[in-house]
């Protein structure tokens, strides 16, 4: 089936302005995870969902950055009032049951370049 | 701080020599796994080790560690101009989360 998808695949935007990114994951994961991955750097855990459990936030950078699942499918991760050092790729993977030690798949992306 | 960090960070050889990766952890694992990012895009899983083994092979890879050193290796043999990309190890931290290191970025000139 299709993996996780996400969009947009880049975005610019200015100082201040607030973004939303989405991620598709894989039909039928129940499992959603958010990274960054800061220029040369590894990824960044900011955000979990699991089922219809509270998501795990406790990685989210700061409370500018929020995240949510509808249905148990998509999710969309926002970050208002961006500053130059949210530029990132943003990745979203998921996972079949979200047990502890599951394989990932990860989705293309989202380059962010905040002016 | 990282749960996994990898070495060299950059490794630039010739196609159809041999590429390694190291990779030191600080925790205890019951398992390890490979990825690999081409482009700074999405992540690619390779192989996963788990603790009890220390050797495996998968194609052209092979994966080898030792928790006693809490380090792994990664082995790609014969390596081609499509194997230049980004190499990540990752472990799982005491709360169930994925730790990557912060990678290591090969290029293989042909």
């Amino acid at each position: 089936g299709a993996g996780v998808s996400q969009s947009p695949s880049n975005k610019v935007t200015e100082k201040g302005k607030d973004v939303e990114l989405r991620c598709d994951p894989i039909s039928g994961h129940t499992a959603l995870y958010w990274y960054r991955q800061s220029l040369g750097q590894g990824l960044e855990f900011l955000i979990y969902f699991q089922g219809n459990s509270a998501p795990d936030k406790s990685g989210l950078p700061s409370d500018r950055f929020s995240a949510e699942r509808t249905g148990g499918s998509v999710s969309t991760l926002t970050i208002q009032r961006t500053q130059q050092e949210d530029s990132a790729v943003y990745l979203c993977a998921s996972s079949s049951l979200g047990l502890a030690e599951e394989t990932q798949y990860f989705g293309p992306g989202t380059r962010l370049l905040v002016l | 701080s990282q749960q996994g960090e990898e070495d060299p960070q950059a490794l630039s050889i010739q196609e159809g020599e041999n590429a390694t990766m190291n990779c030191s952890y600080k925790t205890s694992i019951n398992n390890l796994q490979w990825y690999r990012q081409n482009s700074g895009r999405g992540l690619v899983h390779l192989i996963l080790i788990r603790s009890n083994e220390r050797e495996k092979h998968s194609g052209r890879l092979r994966v080898t560690l030792d928790t006693s050193k809490k380090s792994s290796s990664l082995l790609i043999t014969a390596s081609r101009a499509a194997d230049t990309a980004s190499y990540f190890c990752a472990t799982w931290d005491e709360r169930g989360k994925l730790i990557f290191g912060q990678g290591t970025e090969l290029s293989v000139k042909p």
